[in-house]
Order: C-alpha cells, then sequence, then structure tokens
C-alpha cells in the first residue's frame, strides 16, 4: 500500500538549534516529492519539489534532500517563524495529479 | 493574480442541510482537487478533477458531490451536512504537468456542523 510517514510528529527547538525533518514513503514510480509549510488557520504554503534520489533544494533556512526511500528537511538555525507544521507529499505514477500526504510535524522554535 | 480562494471562510449548518463550499483558480490550472484535514488524520483527498467536465473520487468522497464546467471553478457540495463532515476544507490547483506537479492551495473553509 502506498504510504507517507512524517517523524517526529512534533519538535520542539532553541533558536538556533538545527535539526531535520523525516518523510519516509513506500509508493511505487515515484514523480514527485512535495514538501510543504502550513500555518495555523492558513492552507498549506509549497516550499520545494525533490524528482529524483540525490536532488537537493534550498530556501532560506531550509534545505531539503531526497533518497530513493525518503527525504529530509534540514533546518539550520532556526528562528521562531519558522514554527508551522511542516508537511510531505507524494505523486506516485499512475495517478494524474493526485498527493498523498504525510500527516506532518509540528516544529516549535522558542526564542 | 489572487491563485485560489474559497469561500465561506467559516460556515455553521445543522444535521440535514445542504450547502456548497466555492472554489476559483485563475491559474489556468487544469488539476484541481478538494481535501479535507482532521486532527491526526492529515489531509485527505475528496474529489479531484483533470479538466472542465472530467471528475474523480478520491479517498473519502462519500457525502460530497462536485462539478467542474469551468476551468476556473470547482464547488464542492455536501448534500445532507451529517457531524462527521465537521473538518475543514481546502481546495488546490496544480498545472497537472510533468514539470509542474505542484499543488496550490486555498485558505480553507472551516466547517461545523451540529
Amino acid at each position: 500500500e502506498d504510504q507517507v510517514t512524517q517523524s517526529p510528529e512534533a519538535l520542539r527547538l532553541q533558536e538556533g538549534e538545527s535539526s531535520s525533518l523525516n518523510c519516509s514513503y513506500t509508493v511505487s514510480g515515484l514523480r514527485g516529492l512535495f514538501w510543504y509549510r502550513q500555518d495555523p488557520g492558513k492552507g498549506p504554503e509549497f516550499l520545494f519539489t525533490l524528482y529524483s534520489a540525490g536532488e537537493e533544494k534550498e530556501k532560506e533556512r531550509l534545505k531539503a534532500t531526497l533518497t530513493k526511500k525518503e527525504s529530509f528537511l534540514h533546518i539550520t538555525a532556526p528562528k521562531p517563524e519558522d514554527s508551522a507544521t511542516y508537511l510531505c507529499a507524494v505523486k506516485f505514477s499512475g495517478n494524474t495529479g493526485k498527493l498523498i500526504f504525510g500527516q506532518g510535524t509540528t516544529l516549535q522554535v522558542k526564542p | 493574480n489572487a491563485g485560489v480562494t474559497q469561500t465561506p471562510k467559516f460556515q455553521v449548518l445543522k444535521t440535514g442541510q445542504s450547502m456548497t463550499l466555492q472554489c476559483a483558480q485563475d491559474m489556468n490550472h487544469e488539476y484541481m482537487s478538494w481535501y479535507r484535514q482532521d486532527p491526526g488524520m492529515g489531509l485527505r483527498l475528496i474529489h479531484y478533477s483533470v479538466g472542465a467536465g472530467i471528475t474523480d473520487q478520491g479517498e473519502v468522497p462519500n457525502g460530497y458531490n462536485v462539478s467542474r464546467s469551468t476551468t476556473e471553478d470547482f464547488p464542492l457540495r455536501l448534500l445532507s451536512a451529517a457531524p462527521s463532515q465537521t473538518s475543514v476544507y481546502f481546495c488546490a490547483s496544480s498545472s497537472g504537468t510533468p514539470s509542474s506537479y505542484e499543488q496550490y492551495f486555498g485558505p480553507g473553509t472551516r466547517l461545523t456542523v451540529t
């Protein structure tokens, strides 16, 4: 069964304390892996797309990487404004446009 | 360029009432979808459309209807609201091309069914 699992469910960091969020998947024929940020009361905001193992994308303090079985979202020297829920989603072959979402990691960065 | 818009932002219904959640996008995207988000359940796909006149069921379609008469609009209809449909509903759109599968989300509709 196609599945996306994110860990940890929640993460508390001190400002400046770097860490990583994990997204593991068991889908056949991965066509893309997506990272989103969601603030309370708002819709998910697109961050990155990764298409193949070894690919990396960066945006400010965030860096996303992809292997054949998982993706990491590395957060370097986080600030309180990075506090949000981070969602991972995958698209697999054979289903036009459909994404499978993980349950998210809620990140809290304390000053 | 407004992106994906949803109305209303909040809605309270009584059991058995019907209503339509509106969704519109101005990016000329072919692919549109509806999700519901519940605590501990993540985002679950209700219905989706790959273009005007074409819709299909997602993971949790029961109790919901959709139609797609134009590229821009993709309304979600609740036929007879039930408390189990209390949730936050998100509409999303994507160009759906191999170089751009990422979906862009609206701000959501928070629905409470009493």
